[in-house]
């Protein structure tokens, strides 16, 4: 049964900082991965989807990496601003599947 | 990108009563949509899978005649909460991909439908 796991549970940083944010998965045949962020009581929203045959993705300030052997990928955010506050969900896919399964989720809290 | 509403965005109904939640790709077609479920400060769970024309997929553990889905049509699914209870009351997300789009396996998901059964 796959598991997603994100660390660190919950982050709270100054503005300007690049930060990391992990996710690791147990079960290494995944189709994708997917980031999204979710404001407080609201929807998901996608941030980037990486391929299980590619390393990276990249959107502005977002970088996404996947390392699908190791079962990990992390997200990238540079110069982190204070709209960057939200909770940051990663999830998996695995083939002839369309579902996803979530990770737990990081808590990010960007103050100016 | 594609555009998926839910309606009601939030709802409050006694016990006991049933509740409608509606999800809706706006500008694209889905022939299958899925459930989410997710309790204060934990990630989403899927409940189910829904399939246009034919019965819904459920995960395990989620009660079929509890919560009903239909999918009547390509860019309508909707979530039925049959006799709520309290414990029912929890933010309902769904998610549709774009069964001709170019955005690849990218999944698209609704705002949330907060239900509070008193």
């Amino acid at each position: 049964k796959q598991e997603v796991t994100q660390i660190p549970a919950a982050l709270s940083v100054p503005e300007g900082e690049n930060l990391v944010l992990n996710c690791s998965f147990t079960d290494s045949a995944i189709y994708n991965l997917q980031w999204f962020r979710q404001d407080p009581g609201k929807g998901l929203t996608s941030l980037l989807l990486i391929q299980s045959s590619q390393r990276e993705q990249t959107s502005g300030r977002l970088n996404a990496s996947l390392d699908k052997s190791s079962g990990r990928s992390t997200l990238y955010i540079a110069a982190s601003q204070p709209g960057d506050s939200a909770t940051y969900l990663c999830a998996v896919s695995h083939y002839n599947t369309d579902k996803l399964i979530f990770g737990t989720g990081t808590r990010l809290q960007v103050f100016p | 990108g594609a555009v998926v509403s839910q309606h009601p965005s939030w709802v409050i109904c006694k016990s006991g009563t049933s509740v409608k939640i509606e999800c809706r790709s706006l500008d694209f077609q889905a022939t299958t949509m899925f459930w989410y479920r997710q309790f204060p400060k934990q990630s989403l769970m899927l409940m189910a899978t829904s399939n246009e024309g034919s019965k819904a997929t459920y995960e395990q553990g989620v009660e079929k005649d509890k919560f009903l889905i239909n999918h009547a049509s390509l860019t309508l699914s909707t979530l039925t909460v049959t006799s709520a209870h309290p414990e029912d009351s929890s933010f309902y997300i769904c998610s549709a991909r774009d069964s001709g789009g170019s955005d690849g396996e990218e999944l698209f998901f609704g705002e949330g439908s907060r239900l509070t059964v008193l």
